[in-house]
């Protein structure tokens, strides 16, 4: 079954610390991961797309990584901000390019 | 700016009655999508389209209905068959020439069913 699993549920971090949180999933065959950010009562928006072949990607203080082997992805936040909190969501695309699966995310809450 | 609407933000109905949510995209996608979401789980998709004229069922179909006569949008009525239709309402597009290319969101229709 297809199914992807995010962790942890829910994160509480001072600003200005890192953190990371993990996706994994059993899609296959795989054809891309994303991650993206959903702030409350809005919609979701693209921080990253990774294909098979790309191990980390960055944009700006978000850097993803991906290892295919164990089907395994992390989001790392450097510096955190009060702007981070939000909820993040893991989205692995199945083969063909357009049916997704969702992770339930992880809900961030940086304090000051 | 280039993106996507959906309209209204917040929409209460009584039980029975149907509703029509609106999506309208100048983005110049062919792929629209609409997912629900509830809290505690993942995004779920109700129905979605790669082509004018064309859409396939998702996978919570049931009590929903669409219709794609125009490229720019994708309404989605929730009709009175709907059992549970309270919930967060998404509207997304893609371009289809790339697998890569990513899903752009609208920010959602708040739907209230009492």
């Amino acid at each position: 079954k297809n199914q992807v699993e995010q962790s942890p549920q829910s994160l509480i971090i001072l600003e200005g610390k890192n953190c990371t949180l993990q996706c994994n999933y059993t899609v296959s065959p795989f054809s891309n991961l994303r991650w993206y950010k959903q702030d409350t009562g809005r919609g979701p928006v693209s921080l990253t797309i990774m294909t098979f072949s790309e191990n980390t990607k960055s944009n700006g203080r978000y850097t993803a990584t991906l290892d295919a082997d164990t089907k395994q992805s992390s989001l790392h936040i450097t510096a955190s901000q009060l702007s981070d909190s939000a909820s993040y969501i893991c989205v692995v695309t199945w083969n063909t390019g357009n049916q997704f699966y969702f992770g339930t995310g992880t809900s961030l809450t940086v304090i000051p | 700016d280039g993106g996507i609407t959906q309209s209204p933000k917040y929409l209460f109905r009584k039980e029975g009655q149907n509703v029509t949510l609106s999506c309208e995209q100048n983005l110049n996608h062919d792929a629209m999508y609409w997912y629900r979401q509830d809290p505690g789980q993942g995004l779920r998709l109700i129905y979605y389209s790669q082509i004018v004229n064309d859409f396939q069922k998702g996978d919570i179909a049931e009590g929903y209905s669409v219709s794609r006569e125009k490229k720019e949008s994708f309404p989605l009525t929730v009709t009175s068959a709907q059992k549970n239709p309270t919930a967060f309402y998404l509207c997304a597009s893609a371009d289809g020439s790339s697998y890569n290319s990513p899903l752009h969101f609208g920010n959602g229709t708040r739907l209230t069913v009492t």
